[in-house]
């Protein structure tokens, strides 16, 4: 079945940085964009970053420029999420999330998500 | 920025009552990018409405969306035991945003 499936829980200092990795399964990697959320406890959903797995093109609000760095390798099928510079604020579970589109290129929501890793930032 | 708010932040309602979830965008938004989702605790969020009142696949038809402009709805006719979640709404665009959700939980 169609699925994301990312990598496990990190502990992380202050400054440090964290990459999340969100593996494909059951369709064509390089076919749907890639998006990548967060999710502080008990907070509503924030979009990180963007990507086009079969340009590599990515986009990010300017919240996290500078900061947040989306790669793939498209042998694996997997899209990765780095952020450095960590702080506190930065605990979270982190969500990728694939982007579906018709064959009209029209929205059709993001239908398929990773299970969420959590980073947690802490001294 | 477009900014979404939800309400009420809690709904509390018995199983068989109708829930009505409400999703005001700052600004006039395309209904095309409106989108809800279901999201349980300890799970990722789940795909229930997209372009504001289609049903994704597998979506149970007790699950509706309406809406237009800067108003939105997404209504649950009769609340089963497993419906009892945090409801999000989105706008996907260039920078998606989501509003705060609306936790509907048992009376």
């Amino acid at each position: 079945q169609v699925q994301l499936v990312q990598s496990g829980a990190e502990v992380k200092k202050p400054g440090a940085s964290v990459k999340v990795s969100c593996k494909a399964s059951g369709y064509t990697f390089t076919s749907s964009d890639i998006y990548w959320f967060r999710q502080a406890t008990g907070q509503g959903l924030e979009w990180m970053a963007w990507m086009n797995p079969n340009s590599g093109n990515t986009g990010s609000p300017q919240k996290f420029q500078g900061r947040v760095t989306i790669t793939r390798d498209t042998s694996i099928s997997t899209a990765y999420m780095e952020l450095s510079s960590l702080r506190s604020e930065d605990t979270a579970v982190y969500y990728c999330a694939r982007l579906n589109l018709d064959q009209y290129y029209y929205y059709r929501g993001m239908d398929v998500w990773g299970q969420g890793t959590m980073v947690t930032v802490s001294s | 920025e477009i900014v979404l708010t939800q309400s009420p932040g809690t709904l509390s309602l018995s199983p068989g009552e109708r829930a009505t979830l409400s999703c005001r965008a700052s600004q006039s938004v395309t209904s095309s990018y409106l989108t809800w989702y279901q999201q349980k605790p300890g799970q990722a969020p789940r795909l229930l409405i997209y372009g504001a009142s289609s049903r994704a696949a597998g979506i149970p038809d007790r699950f509706s969306g309406s809406g237009s402009g800067t108003d939105f709805t997404l209504t649950i006719s009769r609340l089963e035991p497993e419906d009892f979640a945090v409801y999000h709404c989105q706008l996907y665009g260039s920078s998606p945003t989501f509003g705060q959700g609306t936790k509907v939980e048992i009376k």
